[in-house]
């Protein structure tokens, strides 16, 4: 399984765009990006997903290099209520379970 | 929309005693996994079920086990409870194994052991 390497926490203020970087040098060929957020008491709850390239949902933008070696989840104009614990994973695919590493804690100031 | 489904959301036990935890997933969604995740810790995979059979097994205990029902629920039974099973433990459910599928998590059951 890939590991991934991101930082241990983040500090914004409100309107400010987050981009937060995820290394992951072993990625497999066959493997998806996946990035959830957890609040506190919460179980994760999944923001976005990618292969290559960029990805765009409501919430977020996932930029991926041509390397897939790393990944950037971007969150336009954060809110405080995007305080949170933010996981990076890669999807092993011969296997369903989400590997969780250490995230990254966002902290949003007014 | 459904959620998934955890209970109890709150469980006390006494060291050496037994738990047993249930989780009913969304509706048309076969796959079944837990989580814990222990104080100030990230969530860690115990196991998953995928029509009625084990899929993936990962760092469950021996004192745990755990099924999948012909409804989808699942139950993770505990015994022999030790201080350090005190974690939130968190059910998922998506719809089939593909490591692409999206996850979708319960609101977790907090296990408070003394």
């Amino acid at each position: 399984l890939a590991k991934t390497t991101q930082p241990i926490s983040m500090d914004s203020y409100e309107g400010q765009e987050v981009n937060i970087t995820c290394s992951h040098n072993n990625i497999a060929t066959n493997d998806y990006i996946t990035w959830y957020q957890q609040f506190p008491s919460q179980g994760p709850r999944f923001i976005i997903q990618g292969y290559k390239t960029k990805v765009t949902n409501e919430v977020a933008s996932l930029f991926i290099p041509a390397d897939r070696k790393s990944s950037t989840l971007s969150l336009p104009r954060v809110s405080l209520s995007d305080t949170a614990v933010y996981y990076c994973l890669v999807g092993d695919m011969n296997t369903d379970k989400l590997i969780f590493g250490t995230g990254t804690r966002l902290q949003v100031f007014p | 929309a459904a959620g998934v489904i955890q209970s109890p959301r709150h469980l006390i036990k006494e060291k050496r005693e037994t738990a047993t935890l249930k989780c009913y997933p969304i509706p048309r969604h076969d796959t079944v996994y837990w989580y814990q995740q222990g104080p100030g810790q990230d969530p860690q995979f115990l196991i998953s079920f995928y029509e009625k059979m084990q899929s993936d097994k990962g760092s469950i205990p021996d004192r745990f086990s755990a099924q999948q029902f012909s409804d989808y629920h699942s139950e993770l039974n505990m015994s022999s409870l030790e201080l350090g099973d005190s974690a939130l433990y968190f059910c998922a459910s998506s719809p089939g194994t593909d490591s692409y599928n999206e996850q979708f998590f319960g609101p977790g059951t907090r296990l408070t052991v003394l």
